[in-house]
């Protein structure tokens, strides 16, 4: 089986742009979470999702970020408008229920 | 809200040297915590490295092994002897059924040969 699957591997934008980024979990899996990480919050929760349900969406990033399940097997994170300070590796993970996260190699997005 | 709270990096330790990495974690919303310490080795993606899912248990992976203590809320991974090869990042985290796991800082493990 294939892994999680994000796409593309690095991004850069200016400020003020419109970026999306988008994750392929593994087949079967019922829960998909984007998480942005940094070296000094770690890992932050962006969105849930539960069989394509939005579960959770992260506070903070409620008014920039949106993420969407388009169909099972296929999401996107859109950031609008980009700042610099949202420079980070972006994550998608999947999971069988309350199972293992498995997780994608990331985005790392650059905001110039 | 929910949280964890793990030992701020970065931490050099000598091989064969013991090792704790502190986790805490604060779970306000979840009602039966599911506990996991995730590995990034470099140039790897985030992998599992063990969990725990019941009060009192221990889990244990390559070495490390880490017993969910629901007293003192805490969820400490420890090893008797590192190696080299576990130079890493490690993530503590806290999950429950209905919620997303949130994950502590991260802590970067180095091991001097």
């Amino acid at each position: 089986d294939a892994g999680v699957t994000q796409t593309p591997r690095h991004e850069v934008a200016e400020k003020g742009q419109t970026i999306i980024l988008k994750c392929e979990p593994v087949s079967g899996h019922n829960d998909l979470f984007w998480y942005r990480q940094t070296k000094i919050q770690g890992l932050e929760l962006l969105s849930y999702f539960r069989s394509k349900s939005l579960m959770e969406d992260g506070g903070a990033f409620k008014d920039r970020f949106k993420a969407e399940m388009l169909n099972s097997s296929f999401s996107t994170l859109k950031i609008q408008p980009t700042e610099p300070k949202d420079s980070a590796v972006y994550l998608c993970a999947s999971s069988l229920g309350k199972e293992t996260l498995y997780f994608g190699s990331g985005t790392r997005l650059t905001v110039l | 809200g929910d949280s964890v709270t793990q030992t701020e990096g970065p931490v050099t330790v000598s091989e064969s040297e013991s090792l704790i990495i502190n986790c805490t974690y604060s779970a306000t919303s979840i009602a039966y915590p599911n506990l996991f310490w995730y590995v990034r080795y470099p140039g790897e993606g985030l992998q599992l490295l063990l969990k725990v899912i019941t009060a009192g248990q221990k889990g244990s992976s390559r070495g490390f092994e880490a017993t969910y203590n629901k007293e003192t809320t805490s969820f400490h991974l420890q090893k008797a002897s590192v190696q080299e090869s576990d130079s890493a990042v490690y993530y503590c985290a806290l999950g429950g059924d209905n919620n997303a796991p949130r994950f502590g800082a991260g802590t970067k493990l180095s091991v001097k040969p």
